[in-house]
């Protein structure tokens, strides 16, 4: 049974279009992040969300927006997409407390044409 | 700004010579530092996680260490299924503190 899971695992679109990427957990964890790993597989992170609240969210273009319906669920909404923009989306989820260890997904990898 | 460097960026062993991987990070409180390994495609898969300095964690043919300023993994008699990228993270102390990844470190072991 699939921990972090994430769809579409391949995402091609065009420059301008807007796009999301579905991320779901069973782990029961409290907190899901996202990161973006560029070409030179440069893991950085992106937004984190806590029991449904943003709390950390980098320098990345307001083109790209969190939403979290629940606990269990953080989609990542893009709005006009830029060559820039591809790369490798990983979705991640733990627990807040003393062990914070992250659980990954699989990835989608975005291409912009 | 916390960071993380790691070393060597590459390398390759052969099967059963054991090596150390490095990983030496800045942060402002460590709450955690955090070793993972990816394989091509995949995403990455977590490995331990060390507190404090002169903490060490075992599984299999992997070891991690800590001290104040870096964190060694040692590979012992690796084998061709241990090739793989490994990340090192940190997270400093502070209500939403984010992880900071190091390159990571490609290592291939040849049969």
């Amino acid at each position: 049974d699939t921990a972090v899971s994430q769809t579409p695992k391949y995402l091609v679109t065009q420059m301008g279009n807007d796009k999301s990427i579905k991320c779901e957990q069973n782990l029961g964890h409290d907190t899901m992040y996202w990161y973006k790993q560029d070409s030179k597989k440069f893991l950085k992170i992106m937004f984190s969300y806590n029991n449904k609240e943003l709390i950390i969210n980098e320098t990345v273009p307001n083109r790209f927006s969190p939403k979290s319906p629940d606990k269990a669920h953080l989609n990542l909404h893009i709005n006009s997409l830029e060559l820039g923009d591809s790369a490798v989306y990983f979705c991640a989820s733990s627990f807040t407390g003393q062990s914070y260890e992250q659980y990954f997904g699989p990835g989608t990898r975005l291409t912009v044409t | 700004e916390d960071q993380v460097t790691q070393s060597p960026e590459a390398l390759r062993l052969q099967e059963g010579e054991s090596s150390s991987l490095n990983c030496s990070y800045t942060v402002s409180g460590l709450r955690g530092l955090f070793w993972y390994r990816q394989d091509p495609g995949k995403g990455p898969e977590f490995l331990f996680t060390l507190y404090s300095a002169g903490e060490e964690k075992e599984k299999e043919r992997l070891k991690a260490t800590l001290t104040k300023k870096e964190s060694f993994l040692h590979i012992t008699a690796p084998k061709p299924e241990d090739s793989a990228t490994y990340l090192c993270a940190v997270q400093a102390r502070g209500y939403g503190q984010n992880f900071v990844f190091g390159p990571g470190t490609r290592l291939s072991v040849l049969p």
